[in-house]
């Protein structure tokens, strides 16, 4: 089955700053990643996602990449602020057959003011 | 809309007793999922269903069961709770077979003693 694999765990940077986390994944049929946020205590939330037939997108503040060959995507947060602190999942699916999502374990990001 | 909802937030058991947590959408999705969130080791899916009538196992199904009767209500039952159980489960939703964002709960803290 798929594996994915994110690092850092936790990451701290101080606000303004540039904030990045990294997936990899090991199946090679996975075309859909999403990245979801989840403050303390909330549900978790979708925030961006990318299909495999895209390597970049955009929106506001976030930005995702993705390189197929190596099988790994990136999570981009620019110009942190105090309430990008939360945990951040990435997944990746496969939408052939049944749709299953596997996630990664988290990054804790907290930004100090 | 109230979405996905989930009941009870909060339950202590003690090891060997029974239980349902019950998720509601009111989204018309056909599929319905269960996660249990553990520290450091992201979402693992329990159980999944397609559509009404419906349930397959995910990643981690040992020690529970579900039962999908009415497409807008997905339960998940402990027979015999064991403290490895102690968890927050979430349940989630999403309306098509690809490329769609999952709507998750608020979650279900159970304590198990």
């Amino acid at each position: 089955g798929e594996n994915v694999e994110q690092h850092p765990s936790t990451l701290s940077v101080q606000e303004g700053d540039s904030a990045v986390i990294k997936c990899t994944y090991s199946d090679s049929a996975s075309n859909y990643f999403p990245w979801y946020k989840q403050e303390l205590g909330k549900r978790p939330q979708l925030i961006i996602d990318i299909r495999s037939n895209v390597g970049e997108k955009k929106d506001q503040r976030i930005a995702v990449t993705l390189n197929k060959t190596a099988k790994h995507f990136s999570l981009h947060i620019t110009e942190t602020q105090p309430e990008d602190s939360a945990v951040y999942f990435c997944a990746a699916m496969n939408s052939g057959g049944y749709q299953k999502v596997t996630f990664g374990t988290g990054t804790k990001l907290q930004v100090i003011p | 809309n109230a979405g996905v909802t989930q009941t009870p937030k909060f339950r202590v058991l003690k090891t060997g007793q029974s239980m349902t947590l019950l998720c509601a959408q009111d989204m018309n999705h056909e599929y319905m999922y269960w996660y249990r969130q553990d520290p450091g080791m992201g979402l693992r899916l329990i159980h999944y269903s397609v559509g009404e009538g419906t349930t397959a196992k995910g990643e981690v199904p040992d020690g529970y069961n579900v039962s999908r009767l009415k497409k807008q209500n997905f339960l998940l039952g402990l027979e015999s709770a064991a403290p490895s159980q102690t968890s927050v489960y979430f349940c989630a939703s999403s309306s098509t077979l690809s490329y769609n964002e999952q709507f998750f709960g608020p979650g279900t803290r159970l304590t198990v003693l």
